[in-house]
């Protein structure tokens, strides 16, 4: 697409419960990120996949989150058994390669709303 | 370990001149990215900078210093539309992006 889409724009759930926010990166980016970004906090870095390679999970805050990329596109964040502190923007981006010289593009991003 | 670090919020006027300053400590570096960010949107590409010196692009530019491990946004004659959040972002020896706090740039008429 024409740029990088995420969905669903705004997510309220309940403490305990499972979601997954997916992320459709630009055609042909080979790299693609998560973050997390709290209010008035900057970005933190979550999971990173480029190509077909074993992706950079060191970001991720515990194991209840996961992150797939299926077919080198789409891909799903996992949050299990949500927690208040899980309450955040989470922003996908994409980009050529490494991401160098162009940076990357974002997505408009998922608010997600633990209650 | 790696630290960026920017003003959390600065004022300027419409139609003025705001440098908005960022220093860095990073383990290597290839290159300083700006974005910018309005409120509930998601953050967009200003500019980059690999080699010293003033990167300019319209009414933004850039500025970097490697040895100082610095750079600078420059915005001029600034809009109202100019209200928002600016980024400073650099690259790691990893090709990780290491992300500041971000700026609230405020307008005033």
């Amino acid at each position: 697409g024409a740029g990088v889409s995420q969905s669903p724009s705004n997510k309220v759930t309940e403490k305990g419960k499972d979601v997954e926010l997916r992320c459709d990166p630009i055609s042909g980016h080979t790299a693609l990120y998560w973050y997390r970004q709290s209010l008035g906090q900057g970005l933190e870095f979550l999971i990173y996949f480029q190509g077909n390679s074993a992706p950079d999970k060191s970001g991720l805050p515990s194991d209840r989150f996961s992150a797939e990329r299926t077919g080198g596109s789409v891909s799903t964040l996992t949050i299990q058994r949500t927690q208040q502190e899980d309450s955040a923007v989470y922003l996908c981006a994409s980009s050529f390669s490494r991401g160098v010289i162009y940076g990357y593009t974002f997505g408009s991003g998922t608010r997600l709303t633990v209650v | 370990g790696q630290n960026i670090d920017q003003p959390t919020e600065m004022t300027a006027t419409e139609g003025a001149i705001v440098q908005i300053n960022c220093t860095y400590q990073t383990s290597g570096f290839n290159g300083l990215f700006w974005y910018q960010q309005h409120a509930g949107e998601a953050p967009t590409f200003l500019s980059y900078n690999v080699l010293d010196g003033l990167e300019e692009k319209g009414r933004f530019s850039s500025f970097l210093s490697r040895s100082k491990g610095y750079s600078y946004l420059l915005l001029k004659e600034l809009q109202m539309k100019d209200s928002a959040s600016y980024l400073c972002a650099v690259m790691d020896s990893n090709y990780q992006l290491i992300w500041g706090a971000g700026t609230k740039l405020i307008i005033k008429p």
